[in-house]
């Protein structure tokens, strides 16, 4: 069975730093990839995707993610965070076929 | 609004109602889920329905019973619950298939559940 393992469980960070969030999956097949966001308030939307080709995808609102195959990552970053950007980040991979397997998620809170 | 909407937003009930909960898709996607999200937990699959038929149930109790009339509605029949089913229950649909852009789940606005 596939997990999604989300190393962080919170982040605080002040405006304009860097953020990477890990995201790292256990499956031996071809899977999709997703990272979805849940401002305060707000439903789970998607915030990128990967399913095939160039390994780093662009998002909503400067977000990127990295797909690593060889250490079945596909971590979130983005190089200057907004007071805007709190909310809860949730990493999901999907196999052929399967469901989707979300991660803990993450909770960043971006400090004015 | 994301095309997905779930009724009621709140609801609040003793172990011995039953309720249900109601989820409807504007999307035309061929797939919708229950999920379970509690707090500090990863979100938990409930129930898949794909093509009008259930293809997942994850051991779910037998007090969550779901029922799905058509491609576009999906409801979530509540009876006999606890209070550690207290929680926010989520739809979402997706459309399923071969074609880039598809899987991707759209989710509802969520039925925040409080079990007395």
């Amino acid at each position: 069975a596939q997990s999604v393992s989300q190393h962080n469980h919170h982040v605080i960070l002040s405006e304009a730093a860097s953020l990477e969030l890990g995201c790292n999956y256990s499956y031996g097949g071809t899977v999709n990839l997703f990272w979805y966001v849940q401002y305060p308030g707000q439903h789970l939307q998607l915030l990128l995707k990967y399913f095939s080709g160039d390994p780093l995808v662009k998002g909503i609102k400067g977000f990127e993610a990295e797909f690593i195959k060889s250490k079945f990552s596909f971590n979130l970053r983005k190089p200057s965070v907004q007071w805007s950007d709190t909310a809860e980040y949730f990493c999901a991979v999907k196999a052929n076929a399967g469901k989707s397997t979300f991660g803990d998620g993450t909770t960043l809170t971006v400090k004015p | 609004e994301t095309g997905v909407t779930q009724t009621p937003r709140h609801l609040v009930m003793g172990m011995t109602n039953k309720k249900s909960l109601k989820c409807e898709q504007h999307l035309g996607h061929n797939a919708m889920y229950w999920y379970k999200q509690s707090a500090k937990k990863p979100l938990e699959l409930m129930f898949v329905y794909s093509l009008e038929e259930r293809v997942e149930n994850n051991s779910v109790p037998s007090r969550f019973s779901p029922e799905c009339p058509n491609s576009s509605h999906l409801f979530l029949h509540l009876h006999t619950l606890q209070p550690e089913d207290s929680a926010l229950y989520l739809c979402a649909s997706s459309q399923e298939g071969g074609l880039v852009g598809a899987n991707v789940l759209t989710f509802g606005a969520g039925s925040r559940l409080t079990v007395l």
